[in-house]
């Protein structure tokens, strides 16, 4: 168990409307990272908060957006899904926001299914 | 062309073998190299961190970085079923975006 949590594990949905997945960093990370895995593209990297502030961003979509909450929580939210769209999402966390290397950890995942 | 590209595999071995799993880039920025294991339905983890050229060994695990080739290698010594999962290569350049290979499927035969 990497300490960090994702909620919901799975969710199903259908194409047009909006999701939002939730990330609980482990505890003292400032740091977070969402991630998109799908079986023709791996895993891609959307986005970095730290401490609340946008820090990387990667190949996400304008379709989508994230934030980080003052107790470090973080929300990823998808609208106007497509079938493309389903995938699973990993958020990770780490202690800074270094723009070089730290080690990161990654929740489970929530697996999103768009119908 | 993508940034990094990894055998594609999946890699079948027997119980024991030495397995070598590999990684080309594009990117000469890349200056952190990192090799995740990846159970099927769970995160990736953290196997092995690099920063320089050369190896870095950790019990059965060797990483290997030839910065001149744009080449890393990840060595498993003695191969055990346990080790059976997606390995994924990973790089980051000093902005830290990490970039992920596409990933390697092991199974390892008992």
């Amino acid at each position: 168990d990497s300490g960090v949590t994702q909620t919901p594990k799975h969710l199903i949905t259908a194409t047009g409307q909006r999701v939002t997945l939730r990330c609980s960093p482990r505890s003292g990370d400032l740091s977070v990272y969402w991630y998109q895995q799908s079986l023709d593209q791996g895993l891609q990297f959307l986005i970095q908060y730290y401490n609340g502030e946008e820090r990387a961003k990667g190949n996400i979509l304008e379709r989508f957006s994230a934030q980080q909450f003052p107790d470090l929580h973080s929300e990823l939210n998808l609208s106007s899904l497509e079938l493309g769209d389903s995938a699973l999402y990993f958020c990770a966390s780490s202690v800074l926001g270094d723009l070089s290397y730290n080690e990161q950890f990654f929740g489970p995942g929530t697996r999103l299914t768009v119908l | 062309q993508k940034e990094v590209e990894q055998d594609p595999g999946p890699l079948s071995v027997p119980e024991g073998a030495i397995v070598s799993l590999n990684c080309t880039y594009s990117n000469s920025a890349f200056q952190y190299f990192m090799w995740y294991r990846q159970y099927s339905r769970k995160g990736p983890e953290l196997l092995m961190y690099t920063y320089s050229s050369g190896n870095k060994e950790d019990g059965r695990f060797t990483a290997q970085v030839d910065k001149s080739s744009k080449y890393i290698s990840l060595f498993i010594r003695d191969s055990q079923p346990s080790d059976s999962a997606t390995y994924l290569c990973a790089m980051n350049t000093n902005a830290g975006k990490s970039t992920f290979g596409d990933g390697t499927t092991l199974t390892v035969k008992p």
